[in-house]
């Protein structure tokens, strides 16, 4: 079974400054997609980022990008140029490859920006 | 276009009460999908659903029902509610041979047993 691990509870950083969040898989497959997304305090679940296992590139949104190595199966992601509205609970999740292709959820990073 | 909507937003049960939540979406997706979330274990997956009229069972299913007698909705069903349910539950719903941003949530119903 698929398993995801965050080991960062918590990460404080100060404004402006670049931060990764680790983030670790297991699996047997050889084709399987990672996801980043955001939940403020609000409580939503915004998508952020996508890798799949075959992309060659890392991937990359604006500030956002995911480190992405494969055979020390990690998928870090990476904040550029962090900002205060980037404070909020943050999850790696991968989708199995599966007919309902489930996504597996890691604990979860609290990222707190300071000013 | 409203996405994905749960209803209600928050709810406050006693110990052996019974409800249903309601997780309605608009986009014509075929997979549906019910989480829980809780402080430090993310997000688990309790029941899923592949298609109209079809449900399993994800990591964490004790305790629940669902049905989805229509491809918009999936119910998720409390039948004896229990203080270790108190949790924030999302649904989801994504279509097949999805990546990217192709799964869409709710905004969550905050669930309170006392």
């Amino acid at each position: 079974a698929q398993k995801i691990t965050q080991t960062q509870p918590g990460m404080f950083v100060q404004e402006k400054e670049a931060v990764t969040l680790d983030c670790t898989y297991d699996t047997s497959d050889q084709s399987y997609g990672l996801f980043w997304y955001k939940q403020p305090s609000s409580g939503e679940m915004i998508f952020l980022i996508y890798q799949g296992s075959y992309d060659e590139q890392n991937a990359t949104e604006g500030r956002y990008s995911l480190n992405f190595q494969k055979a020390r199966k990690s998928a870090n992601l990476v904040i550029s140029a962090s900002q205060l509205g980037d404070s909020a609970m943050y999850f790696c999740a991968m989708r199995e490859r599966t007919l309902a292709q489930k996504l597996v959820f890691g604990q979860g990073t609290r990222l707190t920006i300071n000013p | 276009n409203a996405g994905v909507t749960q209803t209600p937003k928050f709810r406050v049960l006693k110990t052996g009460q019974s409800m249903t939540l309601l997780c309605a979406q608009d986009m014509n997706h075929e997979y549906m999908y019910w989480y829980r979330q809780d402080p430090g274990m993310g997000l688990r997956l309790i029941h899923y659903s592949v298609g109209e009229g079809t449900t399993a069972k994800g990591e964490v299913p004790d305790g629940y029902n669902v049905s989805r007698l229509k491809k918009q909705n999936f119910l998720l069903g409390l039948e004896s509610a229990a203080p270790s349910q108190t949790s924030v539950y999302f649904c989801a719903s994504s279509y097949p041979g999805t990546g990217g941003n192709g799964y869409t949530f709710g905004s969550g119903t905050r669930l309170t047993v006392v």
